[in-house]
């Protein structure tokens, strides 16, 4: 069975850019998270979706956002980009909320 | 909001020592997940424990979840280079989001 796959793996952006991350889950999982992480804060929690809808949001401004798509993939957004969101940002799925999570290879995105 | 905090948070031992990392929660947990990640990779899942006091064992791994379901421990048996990385703890409530422990880092000295 493969894996979580994310895409891109690495991003360049520059300050007050946008940017698209997306996610495939393991197929037949229906709950997908995204985390960032970065050296000072650990794993942040961002979203969690289940079969399309926003199940938790984590503590971040209104720059970001996401999605999920019907069959699962999902998408997370980040607008006007500052320096701060440079980061490891991680996918994961789960057969179920609550589950074990499965963790993509992350997208390393570098904003300058 | 939850909390979860971890200790020690990095850690150095020779090959063949044991290592403990405890993982504490502000709120009682519904269930709590760990979790290792090797320097440059993604975490990869290790265990669930959902009752209180359980614990399990795989090989040279213990975890235990504590009777009030605020804590839980990982102790590793006998350390070996191939346990070198860090460890998350990830406590979950019903309805709630996984919130991730800071992560102890070891590293094993050959």
């Amino acid at each position: 069975k493969a894996g979580v796959t994310q895409t891109p793996r690495y991003l360049i952006k520059t300050r007050g850019q946008q940017v698209t991350l997306s996610c495939s889950p393991i197929s037949g999982h229906r709950s997908v998270s995204w985390y960032q992480q970065t050296p000072g804060q650990g794993l942040q929690f961002l979203f969690e979706y289940f079969s399309e809808t926003q199940r938790n949001k984590g503590n971040f401004p209104g720059r970001f956002s996401g999605r999920q798509f019907s069959n699962s993939r999902s998408e997370m957004n980040v607008s006007t980009l500052e320096l701060g969101d440079s980061a490891l940002y991680l996918c994961a799925s789960s057969l179920l909320i609550g589950a074990e999570q499965y963790f993509g290879p992350g997208t390393r995105l570098t904003v300058t | 909001g939850q909390q979860v905090m971890q200790i020690p948070q990095y850690q150095h031992v020779q090959e063949g020592e044991d290592f403990t990392t405890y993982c504490n929660s502000s709120t009682t947990l519904s269930n709590i997940q760990w979790y290792k990640q090797r320097p440059g990779g993604h975490p990869v899942f290790l265990i669930q424990l959902v009752k209180s006091g359980e614990v399990k064992k795989q090989k040279r791994l213990t975890f235990q979840f504590g009777e009030a379901k605020k804590n839980s421990s990982l102790h590793i048996t006998a350390t070996q280079t191939t346990d070198v990385g860090t460890y998350f703890c990830a406590g979950h409530n019903y309805g709630q989001n996984f919130v991730f422990g800071p992560g102890t880092r070891l590293s094993v000295l050959p």
